[in-house]
Parts: C-alpha cells; structure tokens; sequence
C-alpha cells in the first residue's frame, strides 16, 4: 500500500496568512493526488484534484502543485472559514490511502 | 444538485451487523460510483471500497473483505454498506462519497454529511 504522510499535523495561523501544507507519498504517484477539507458535523470538501486542478466552486486562494512523491497545498490569505482540517490522499493505486490529516488552527 | 444522504446514528452490540444507506440524487446514479470511507474518533480517514454505480461492481479493501458489503438499489438511487461482525474499533464515522474519475482511479468529488456508527456493548 503506498503510504501518505502530511506535515505539520498541526499549524497555528491568523486570518489573512499564507499557509502550506505538504504531502509525501511512500512512491510516486505520478499527479493522482487530492486535497480535502474536513469540518466537524459536515461533509468533506474536495478542492483539488490530479495535483493542481481547483475544484468546481473552490475559492482560488486555495492551490495544490507537486507531481511524483511531493505535494503540496497552499491556502493564500486564509479566511475565518478556512479553519480545519486537511487531508491528502492519491489515487495511483488501490487501496486509495489518505494522509494523517493537518489541522489549520486559528493563532 | 447532487446530493448524498445517509442514514442516521446507529448503535450496535460486538459482533452485531451494521447497514448504512446512501441515497444519491441530482446525478445521473449509473454515470459514477460511489465509495464508502471512514473516520474512527480522532483519527484519519480510511478507504473501505467502492460499488459500481453501473454494474454493482465492488471492490472493496482487502481488510474488509468477507466483512463488507456493499449494493446498490438504482430503482432509488441508493447505495448500501453492511460491515458484519462490529468490533469496538469499528466504531467510526461512515462516509459514502461519489467517484470523480479524473484520470487515475479518482478522488471523491461529493461526499454524504455522514452516518456514526457506535459499536459497544
């Protein structure tokens, strides 16, 4: 199974920072890699796929970039509602696997 | 607009089975499939499988295997996940999530409010 492991696992942050969250994969994976976010009580979001394509609806401050074992998401000028929690997970190879997860917390 | 919509909080006993439904709507059901993914408290989340919104097909992850089944109803467009044999750490959050095909064996573009599943006895 191909391992994803996302640092930090936690960051602090304040309204308006650049924030970025990194992905790496135990073998590549070419660009089959997706971003979500997570808030308590409601359904997961998908805001980016195959890498660096935004997702339908998705504000543009979010963006995803890295190709092979390192990815990367970027959450430029965060708003209040951007505090959560964030997931990658690639989609390669069955079984689909996600990261650990980081949380974006307020500062 | 699409939508998922799972049923509600279950409580079961150890060795209990548990059926979660999912009922899709603003889509076309036969065009995607929909995967089952977990969140067991404090912890990450986990593909379980997916089913074939076409041919009821499933695939699931080979830890649930012989434990999991998944079907679909395409007379009301529904999805169901059975985990037989509930064990304390199956307690978890259920998610079904619908298939986005983007050129690898995909990512979840739509994802259910999700169903808690409480094993204890």
């Amino acid at each position: 199974d191909i391992q994803m492991t996302q640092s930090p696992s936690s960051v602090s942050a304040s309204v308006g920072d650049r924030v970025t969250i990194t992905c790496r994969a135990s073998q590549a994976i070419s660009s089959w890699l997706a971003w979500y976010q997570l808030k308590p009580g409601k359904a997961p979001k998908l805001l980016i796929y195959a890498a660096s394509s935004l997702q339908s609806g998705v504000p543009s401050r979010f963006s995803g970039s890295g190709s092979g074992t390192d990815f990367t998401l970027t959450v430029s000028g965060l708003q209040p509602e951007d505090f959560a929690t964030y997931y990658c997970q690639q989609g390669h190879s069955l079984p689909l696997t996600f990261g650990g997860g980081t949380k974006v917390e307020i500062k | 607009q699409v939508q998922l919509e799972q049923s509600g909080a279950e409580v079961k006993k150890p060795g209990a089975s548990v059926k979660v439904s999912c009922k899709a709507s603003g889509y076309i059901f036969t065009n995607y499939g929909i995967a089952w993914v977990r969140q067991a408290p404090g912890q990450g989340l986990e593909w379980m499988g997916w089913i074939s919104g076409w041919s009821g097909d499933t695939s699931p992850e080979q830890k649930f295997q012989g434990r999991v089944t998944m079907t679909t109803d395409t007379s009301t467009t529904s999805v169901y996940m059975e985990l037989r044999s509930l064990r304390s750490d199956d307690t978890a959050v259920y998610y079904c999530a619908r298939v986005f095909l983007d050129g690898g064996y995909g990512s979840f573009d739509y994802w259910g409010q999700g169903t808690l599943v409480t094993v204890s006895s």
